[in-house]
């Protein structure tokens, strides 16, 4: 089955700077890749998706990138913000396997 | 707007118990889901349908079995709790079909097992 590898576990940032979080499955038949933010004490919402058809989406200052070749995507977030602090989970496959999910701490 | 809502919050059970938790969805999703939440683990499947009275089995069925009679409300069983079950459970649901995969959370059981 589909097995998704997520890194960094935690990443602290300042406020203004870019995170990258970065995930590689191992199924190359996943088609699906959604990122999910979790706030503390809140429960998983979906910031951004993208298919095995498109290289890169973005949506404001949120982007995912998608390697096929390499199996990996990627999450992006440009001037970060302390509203960004969340833990991050990247997912592949239908059904969904998730990731581990990254801490993500901006600093202001 | 979808409410994906659970049964409880909280929920404290001695070892050996049969427990119970259910979710509910109002939007006619055809697929619901759930999953347990550990630190370090991320979201792990154990088990999701299709449709009423479907059940798949996802990662970690392992002590665990589900029912789904009736299209909005999917329960988790825990036929005899034990302590390693102590952990943070969520529900979801979802459209089916080839539109959208996106999964609406419900808030989540906290269980913990003595």
């Amino acid at each position: 089955g589909e097995n998704v590898e997520q890194h960094p576990s935690t990443l602290s940032v300042q406020e203004g700077d870019s995170a990258v979080i970065k995930c590689t499955y191992s199924d190359s038949a996943s088609n699906y890749f959604p990122w999910y933010k979790q706030e503390l004490g809140k429960r998983p919402q979906l910031i951004i998706d993208i298919r095995s058809n498109v290289g890169e989406k973005k949506d404001q200052r949120i982007a995912v990138t998608l390697n096929k070749t390499a199996k990996h995507f990627s999450l992006h977030i440009t001037e970060t913000q302390p509203e960004d602090s969340a833990v991050y989970f990247c997912a592949a496959s239908i059904p969904m396997v998730f990731g581990a999910g990254t801490i993500l701490r901006v600093k202001s | 707007d979808v409410k994906v809502t659970q049964s409880s919050r909280y929920l404290v059970k001695r070892t050996g118990e049969k427990v119970f938790l259910e979710c509910v969805q109002d939007m006619d999703h055809e697929n619901m889901f759930w999953y347990r939440q550990d630190p370090g683990l991320g979201l792990r499947l154990i088990y999701f349908s299709y449709d009423v009275k479907m059940k798949e089995k996802g990662d970690i069925p392992e002590g665990y079995s589900v029912s789904r009679e009736k299209k909005e409300r999917f329960s988790l069983i825990l036929e005899s709790a034990s302590t390693n079950q102590t952990s943070m459970y969520l529900c979801a649901s979802s459209l089916s079909g080839l539109a959208t995969y996106e999964q609406y959370f419900g808030p989540g059981t906290r269980l913990t097992v003595t």
